[in-house]
């Protein structure tokens, strides 16, 4: 069946810095791939998302790039701000779980002023 | 808008106790799903319902009963709650299944204890 898998977590950073977090997936066909963002004391929201091959999502500054040759969809923003801080899912959709979320097991970010 | 409204919040309940998740979406979506999170595991589907009157199980249906009789309502049932069932849950729904075209909406979450 379909799988995601997220980088190990919690990541802390301090404000304005780098942040990378890996995703990469297992699925048949071509699957849509997306990252939900949860802060705290609130549901999930989508972020982004990228539905074919070499396509880039973006949104609030974050970016990512659906990686068909590596399987992989890594979230990246260039400057973090505090106001970043919440828990990152990625999630993919189609494969044989046509119609549902299949999510990865969720990457907590804190950041530090 | 409201969008997707799950009641309660906070819920601890006794091994051995049954209860209702409530949860309503206004937004006349046809998919409707549930899902568990639990540390380090993500979220996993519990029931989903592509329609009123159409339900079906996800990857971990055991222990829980749904039901679907109109388009805004998908309440979650527990009907013998277990100390494996401590979770947060999570109402979504959407317009149609997930797809490159189809966006998930997510109600704020039930915490719930099993002691």
């Amino acid at each position: 069946g379909d799988s995601v898998t997220q980088m190990e977590g919690p990541v802390t950073l301090s404000e304005e810095a780098f942040l990378t977090i890996n995703c990469t997936y297992t699925a048949t066909g071509y699957p849509s791939l997306f990252w939900y963002v949860q802060y705290p004391g609130e549901g999930l929201q989508l972020l982004l998302k990228a539905t074919k091959a070499d396509d880039k999502g973006s949104n609030k500054g974050f970016e990512a790039t659906y990686r068909k040759e590596t399987t992989s969809f890594h979230l990246e923003k260039g400057s973090v701000q505090v106001s970043d801080s919440a828990v990152y899912f990625c999630a993919l959709a189609g494969g044989t779980s046509y119609g549902k979320l299949t999510f990865g097991q969720g990457t907590i970010l804190t950041v530090h002023p | 808008n409201a969008g997707v409204t799950q009641t309660p919040k906070f819920q601890v309940l006794k091994t051995g106790q049954s209860m209702t998740l409530q949860c309503a979406q206004d937004m006349n979506h046809e998919y409707m799903s549930w899902y568990r999170q639990d540390p380090g595991m993500g979220l996993r589907l519990i029931h989903y319902s592509v329609g009123a009157g159409i339900t079906d199980q996800g990857e971990v249906p055991n222990g829980y009963n749904v039901s679907r009789s109109t388009t805004e309502d998908f309440p979650l049932r527990l009907l013998s709650a277990a100390p494996s069932q401590t979770s947060v849950y999570f109402c979504a729904s959407s317009q149609a299944g997930i797809s490159m075209n189809t966006e998930a909406f997510f109600g704020q979450g039930t915490r719930l204890t099993v002691v």
